[in-house]
């Protein structure tokens, strides 16, 4: 079955520093992949998404490659805001299935 | 923008209480969602529903029924509660036969059972 594996957190970094989250995935075909994140207090909401192997998402100067040849999509951003400071999911949509499989989520803490 | 929205955002029932939770989209989207949220086990998915009337058991169901009377609509029910359905319940919504199917969520309901 599908599955998302993420690096632990918390992670603790100060403002400005860069970022790096972990993300691998096992699937069968080929999925899309997800961040999203999670501000304290709220749902998630969608960060940025890729569909194909070598696709680069980014938003809000978050990005991630889809990395099929590792079955990867890492997190990176140059430099973290305190703003930044919220949990990270990745996720997987494979095919035609309607679920989407979440990793278990990474807490970032950016300190000013 | 899309919204979903859920019916309360906090949340104190006793033990043994029937509890009702709404989730309401304003997208017309035909894919509905409910997800429990605990520290260290991520999202689990509890149900979902593709259409009206039509019901998927997800990964936690037991101790959990759903409802889904009107496209927009999708209702979560705790038949008897117990505390171990202590938890953040999220709603989530989607299109259908989309190859990106991204979901959308609610602001999540904070569940306390005494």
């Amino acid at each position: 079955g599908n599955s998302v594996t993420q690096m632990e957190g918390p992670v603790t970094l100060s403002e400005e520093a860069f970022l790096t989250i972990n993300c691998t995935y096992t699937a069968t075909g080929y999925p899309s992949l997800f961040w999203y994140v999670q501000y304290p207090g709220e749902g998630l909401q969608l960060l940025l998404k890729a569909t194909k192997a070598d696709d680069k998402g980014s938003n809000k100067g978050f990005e991630a490659t889809y990395r099929k040849e590792t079955t990867s999509f890492h997190l990176e951003k140059g430099s973290v805001q305190v703003s930044d400071s919220a949990v990270y999911f990745c996720a997987l949509k494979s095919g035609g299935y309607q679920k989407v499989t979440f990793g278990t989520g990474t807490k970032l803490q950016v300190i000013p | 923008d899309v919204k979903v929205t859920q019916s309360s955002r906090y949340l104190v029932k006793r033990t043994g209480e029937k509890v009702f939770l709404e989730c309401v989209q304003d997208m017309d989207h035909e894919n509905m969602f409910w997800y429990r949220q605990d520290p260290g086990l991520g999202l689990r998915l509890i149900y979902f529903s593709y259409d009206v009337k039509m019901k998927e058991k997800g990964d936690i169901p037991e101790g959990y029924s759903v409802s889904r009377e009107k496209k927009e609509r999708f209702s979560l029910i705790l038949e008897s509660a117990s505390t171990n359905q202590t938890s953040m319940y999220l709603c989530a919504s989607s299109f259908r036969d989309r190859a990106m199917g991204e979901q959308y969520f609610g602001p999540g309901t904070r569940l306390t059972v005494t």
